[in-house]
């Protein structure tokens, strides 16, 4: 079986660029998540999707970042403008039933 | 709120040791979930274990174990018999319910020497 797949694996952009993360979840998982992770630090849930609608996003950083689920499957993560506190590696992650989360091997953003 | 604490930061044995990685949690929730993943260089965090908030049994896989104490709010792994392909981060979570939702510890460094 297939496992979460992210793209790029690395992004290196000055600030106030902009950049866009996509993830494909394991087939068949309806919960999709986005997780922060700074480095020494561990990950903090940004958003969860179940299906293609929106079911956490209160630590999400509205005026900069974005991220949508269309049609239930893939999901991009966007950061825009970027700040130099953005540099973190970006965790997908999916689940069938909320119970047991499988991750990505991350996307990881440097903002110089 | 949810709280998980993993007052180790660093720890270094070396191979063939025993080594117990803590972690403490705080809930004020009834239903909750615990869980420990590994984190290799490569970054993708590896699921190794998922203990619900009524089963206190301790688990064995092979070389790792867990200790699940209500009584204290802790989750320990111990890993027997240690390997240098043990060498990771390793994080404690946490989930209220069914949520999903994760918070995470700090992370535990172990460095496994040859």
């Amino acid at each position: 079986e297939a496992g979460v797949a992210q793209s790029p694996r690395y992004k290196i952009i000055e600030k106030r660029q902009s950049v866009a993360f996509w993830c494909n979840p394991i087939s068949g998982h309806a919960t999709l998540y986005w997780y922060q992770q700074i480095l020494g630090q561990g990950p903090k849930l940004l958003i969860q999707f179940q299906n293609n609608g929106v079911v956490d996003d209160s630590q999400l950083p509205k005026d900069r970042f974005s991220a949508e689920r269309l049609k239930g499957v893939d999901s991009t993560l966007k950061i825009q403008p970027a700040k130099l506190e953005d540099s973190a590696v970006y965790l997908c992650a999916s689940s069938q039933d909320r119970n047991t989360i499988y991750f990505g091997e991350g996307s990881w953003l440097t903002v110089v | 709120a949810q709280k998980v604490t993993q007052a180790q930061t660093e720890i270094s044995v070396v191979e063939k040791e025993d080594v117990t990685l803590d972690c403490v949690y705080e809930t004020r929730d009834t239903t909750y979930y615990l869980f420990w993943y590994k984190q290799p260089p490569s970054g993708e965090l590896v699921f190794l274990i998922r203990r619900n908030s009524f089963d206190e049994q301790n688990e064995i896989s092979g070389r790792y174990s867990w200790n699940f104490q209500k009584s204290t709010s802790s989750f320990n792994f111990t890993i027997t018999a240690s390997q240098v392909v043990d060498s990771a981060v390793y994080f404690c979570a946490s989930a209220s319910g069914n949520t999903g939702k994760l918070i995470f510890g700090q992370g535990t460094t172990l460095q496994v020497k040859p």
